[in-house]
C-alpha cells in the first residue's frame, strides 16, 4: 500500500509557466488537502476537497486551482507561476471526520525563478 | 484572527524529558493535533486531544486545557531519533486545521 504519492519530487520552473502538481491516494479517503510549507511559517491550506466532485478554498488559494474528478486524485495547478510560489507543497488526505488523522504525501519542492 | 504559538527551537539531552508547549486562539475548537516532522520529510501524526486532560502513548504524552487554550507534548526517555520538528494544529469551527510554525527539537548526546 503506497498511501499518498506526489509527483514530481522537485521542480524548477520559470516564472509565467503553468505547472500541475499531482497527488494520488489509495486509502479511499473522502477528504484531500493541499498545503504549502515555508520556513518560519506553519502549514498553510491552499485548497481542500471534502469528497469527490467538490472543492473549497483554504487560507491562501490565490494563483492556484484544483479539481477532484474522482476519489483518488487531487491535482494542484499553478496557472502562471510567480517566485512567491516557491515552497514545499504537501498533499494530505483523511477519512473526513473532524477527528480523523491527516496523512501526508512526501511533498514537492518547487522553485520558481 | 487565529493564532497558534509554540517555541521556535528547544534543546534537550538524550535520555531526558522535554515539554513542548502550544497556545492557541481560534474561531471554534474541534480538537488539537500534534505531528512530528523530520527534516525533509512529511509530517506524521502523533496525538489528538479533544477533551481536557492527559493522553499517554508510550514515551509521548499530550495534555489539553481548553479553558486556557493550552496544550503540551511531553517526550520521555529522549532518543536521538526524536530530533525533529513538532507541529501543533487546531481544528477550528469549520474543521480546518490551523497550524503552528513548529518547534524544532535538538537532542544532544
Amino acid at each position: 500500500i503506497a498511501g499518498i504519492t506526489q509527483a514530481p519530487t522537485s521542480q524548477i520552473l520559470a516564472a509565467g509557466r503553468r505547472m500541475t502538481l499531482r497527488c494520488t491516494q489509495d486509502m479511499r479517503h473522502n477528504a484531500m488537502y493541499w498545503y504549502r510549507q515555508d520556513l518560519g511559517l506553519g502549514l498553510r491550506l491552499i485548497h481542500y476537497s471534502n469528497t469527490a466532485g467538490t472543492t473549497g478554498k483554504g487560507e491562501v488559494p490565490d494563483g492556484y486551482s484544483v479539481s477532484r474528478a474522482n476519489t483518488d486524485d487531487f491535482p494542484l495547478t499553478l496557472a502562471s507561476a510567480v517566485p512567491s510560489q516557491t515552497s514545499v507543497y504537501f498533499c494530505a488526505s483523511s477519512a473526513g471526520g473532524p477527528q480523523d488523522t491527516q496523512y501526508f504525501g512526501p511533498g514537492t519542492r518547487l522553485t520558481v525563478l | 484572527g487565529q493564532n497558534i504559538d509554540q517555541p521556535t527551537e528547544m534543546t534537550a539531552t538524550e535520555g531526558a524529558i522535554v515539554q513542548i508547549n502550544c497556545t492557541y486562539q481560534t474561531s471554534g475548537f474541534n480538537g488539537l493535533f500534534w505531528y512530528q516532522q523530520h527534516a525533509g520529510e512529511a509530517p506524521t501524526f502523533l496525538s489528538y486531544n479533544v477533551l481536557d486532560g492527559l493522553e499517554e502513548k508510550g514515551r509521548f504524552s499530550s495534555f489539553l486545557s481548553r479553558s486556557k487554550g493550552y496544550s503540551y507534548l511531553l517526550l520521555k526517555e529522549l532518543q536521538m531519533k526524536d530530533s525533529a520538528s513538532y507541529l501543533c494544529a487546531v481544528a477550528d469551527s469549520n474543521y480546518q486545521l490551523i497550524w503552528g510554525a513548529g518547534t524544532k527539537l535538538i537532542i544532544k548526546p
